[in-house]
């Protein structure tokens, strides 16, 4: 079993509709979870980051993770064309600054938003 | 603060020649990682340094790879006799009190 799944899609949704992303994990000590998105060839771009459980909101976009479950999501709202990319969630051990980077990420979700 | 940089952007070579990649970190930066990714697959941690010193190394890196960062500022990724396998992204990313940012790698096309 992988540390981190992640469902690889590929998922098609039109325009406006609201898309819903999701990784289970299993290793408990994660504590930073974040999401990035990618365009073809292109490097990850960081979305959202949340530290422990919890949601977090930034414009279109929630964050919400449920460590009981060992299982965050990415949801966005009123999805656009310029949203079809590949989202990568990705999760962190942390140290005591927070600073550690050293992620463990999930294969990626490819979406298109068609217009 | 111009981001994290990455040279070449796209590197094609011969199945058995050497390469050497760059990632020039934020400049604040006091931690620097490799990543490597192949196709539709996530990214894969190499290795990481914490200013000059090369603190954790992943088990994905071969005796044909080496990474170095002198005096703590850019860093470079040598793959030695390169293989059809070796082929892939290579990401950096650094961080230092805060979040990472990752460059927008490096592609090594392995003929």
């Amino acid at each position: 079993q992988k540390e981190v799944e992640q469902d690889p899609g590929p998922l098609s949704v039109p325009e406006g509709a609201i898309v819903s992303l999701n990784c289970t994990y299993s290793n408990s000590a994660f504590q930073y979870f974040m999401w990035y998105r990618q365009y073809s060839r292109k490097g990850p771009e960081l979305l959202m980051y949340t530290y422990s459980s919890g949601n977090k909101e930034d414009g279109r976009f929630t964050a919400q993770v449920d460590k009981s479950s060992k299982y965050i999501s990415l949801f966005i709202r009123d999805s656009q064309p310029s949203d079809s990319a590949t989202y990568l969630c990705a999760m962190a051990l942390g140290d005591s600054g927070g600073s550690n980077y050293k992620l463990t990420f999930g294969k990626g979700t490819l979406l298109t938003v068609n217009p | 603060d111009t981001g994290v940089s990455q040279n070449p952007r796209h590197k094609i070579t011969k199945r058995g020649q050497n390469v050497t990649f760059r990632c020039d970190p934020i400049s604040e930066h006091n931690r620097l990682y490799w990543y490597r990714q192949t196709l539709g697959q996530g990214p894969e941690f190499l290795t990481y340094f914490q200013n000059e010193a090369q603190l954790e190394k992943s088990r994905l890196l071969s005796d044909r790879f080496s990474a170095e960062r002198p005096k703590g500022s850019f860093s470079t990724l040598e793959i030695q006799r390169t293989e059809q396998g070796d082929s892939a992204m290579y990401l950096c990313a650094s961080s230092g009190a805060g979040l990472g940012h990752f460059g927008a790698g490096t592609r090594l096309s392995v003929l």
